[in-house]
């Protein structure tokens, strides 16, 4: 049973560019959950979804930021006109579909902005 | 909203010693808590996750505590190898997120 997967595992963006990231969970997995770690800061939640629903993105930035998990294929988290503060490592999460349950991390992406 | 500060910071033991890393958490109202190595420039690996009705669970020379009404969780590792170096963090879940505190950055001497 693979892990979470996310790629791309390293993304350069010049400022004012678009970044994709994506997330697919685990295998049997239908909740996903969006982690940024800025540097020298803890890991932050951003957003919760199942599939095809946002079920919280309370942790996310208002503006630029957005997350999708369609029925077919990976999550993605795209950040619009990235700016230098964008820059860190984005993890992404999946549980099965059990309330409490463990979180299992993918091995991040880490975005730097130019 | 959850605070989670985890004590020391670092430490730095030789080889063979018992490690105690302390997380303590501001929000008792948790689902559960989950304990987590990262090295560096990877993702996070999970080392053990407590219910909130449980008190302790144990993976082989790990071994967590959980007292739930003090906010406090300790992660305990067994007879230190130059392998455990790395950065542990304690996450306290309300509902679905989990709080990171900093961590623990562990350095077991050879």
């Amino acid at each position: 049973n693979a892990g979470v997967m996310q790629n791309p595992r390293h993304l350069v963006r010049r400022r004012g560019q678009e970044a994709r990231l994506r997330c697919s969970p685990m295998k049997g997995h239908s909740h996903v959950y969006w982690y940024r770690q800025l540097p020298e800061e803890g890991l932050k939640f951003m957003v919760y979804l199942q599939k095809e629903n946002i079920i919280d993105e309370s942790g996310m930035p208002k503006e630029r930021f957005s997350a999708e998990f369609p029925k077919e294929g990976p999550s993605i988290l795209r950040i619009q006109q990235v700016v230098r503060g964008d820059s860190a490592a984005y993890f992404c999460a999946s549980s099965p579909p059990v309330a409490g349950d463990e979180q299992f991390f993918g091995p991040g992406t880490r975005l730097t902005v130019l | 909203k959850q605070e989670v500060t985890q004590i020391p910071a670092a430490l730095s033991v030789p080889e063979g010693e018992n490690l105690v890393l302390n997380c303590s958490f501001t929000d008792s109202a948790i689902y559960n808590l989950q304990w987590f190595r990262q090295d560096p420039g990877k993702g996070l690996t999970s080392l053990l996750l407590i219910q909130s009705s449980q008190r302790e669970q144990t993976s082989g020379r790990l071994n967590a505590s959980l007292d739930k009404s003090s906010g406090r969780s300790t992660l305990y590792i067994a007879a230190s190898q130059p392998g455990d170096s790395a950065t542990y963090l304690c996450a306290p879940a309300n509902d679905y997120k989990l709080s990171f505190g900093a961590g623990t950055t562990v350095t077991v001497r050879a």
